[in-house]
């Protein structure tokens, strides 16, 4: 079975510039989350979507922040403009459901604001 | 709001040694309670998951036990590899049930042969 897909793996952009990320779950997940892991500390969620509506999106910054999942499959995280502090590890995951079901975690996009 | 730390932040033993990290959380009304293994430059990858309702969960080497009224859950690393040299993470679901993991920032391990 494949797992969670994520491209790029490494990005590298000067402040200001716009960049987006590309997630594609385990086939027949409905839910997806996307977290931001900094570096030394614990990942943390930003969105969450339960087949392409949004469940949760009250830490993800909506000025700057963006994302969408259509059609209930792939999605797309997008940050216009990027901050230095948006460097970090951008981790997608997903799980057959909610909170009764495993996580499981793709291998992360490496941003790096210069 | 729940708040998860882990302790110690970083650990070294020599190989065959048994071990134990710590997990501590401040609301214990969870679902449930997650242990990852993140290895450098990689994704999280699922080691156990613990129900509300369960104490313990054990896979191969590894055990994992939840006591919910003290807030704590321990990970128990039996006979260690260096192949078990890696970041492990513990996240808990809150009672809302919505699957969002609130994670600790994670223990380092390293197990020298």
């Amino acid at each position: 079975e494949a797992g969670v897909a994520q491209s790029p793996r490494y990005k590298i952009i000067e402040k200001r510039q716009s960049v987006a990320f590309w997630c594609n779950p385990i086939s027949g997940h409905a839910t997806l989350y996307w977290y931001q892991q900094i570096l030394g500390q614990g990942p943390k969620l930003l969105i969450q979507f339960q087949n392409n509506g949004v469940v949760d999106d009250s830490q993800l910054p909506k000025d700057r922040f963006s994302a969408e999942r259509l059609k209930g499959v792939d999605s797309t995280l997008k940050i216009q403009p990027a901050k230095l502090e948006d460097s970090a590890v951008y981790l997608c995951a997903s799980s057959l459901g909610t909170a009764v079901n495993e996580q499981f975690f793709g291998p992360g996009t490496r941003l790096t604001v210069l | 709001k729940q708040e998860v730390t882990q302790i110690p932040a970083a650990l070294s033993v020599p190989e065959g040694e048994n071990l134990v990290l710590n997990c501590s959380f401040t609301d214990s009304a969870i679902y449930n309670l997650q242990w990852f293994r993140q290895d450098p430059g990689k994704g999280l990858t699922s080691l156990l998951l613990i129900q509300s309702s369960q104490r313990e969960q054990t896979s191969g080497r590894l055990n994992a036990s939840l006591d919910k009224s003290s807030g704590r859950s321990t990970l128990y690393i039996a006979a260690s590899q260096p192949g078990d040299s890696a970041t492990y993470l513990c996240a808990v679901c809150g009672s809302s049930n919505t699957g969002k993991l609130i994670f600790g920032q994670g223990t380092t391990l390293q197990v020298k042969p």
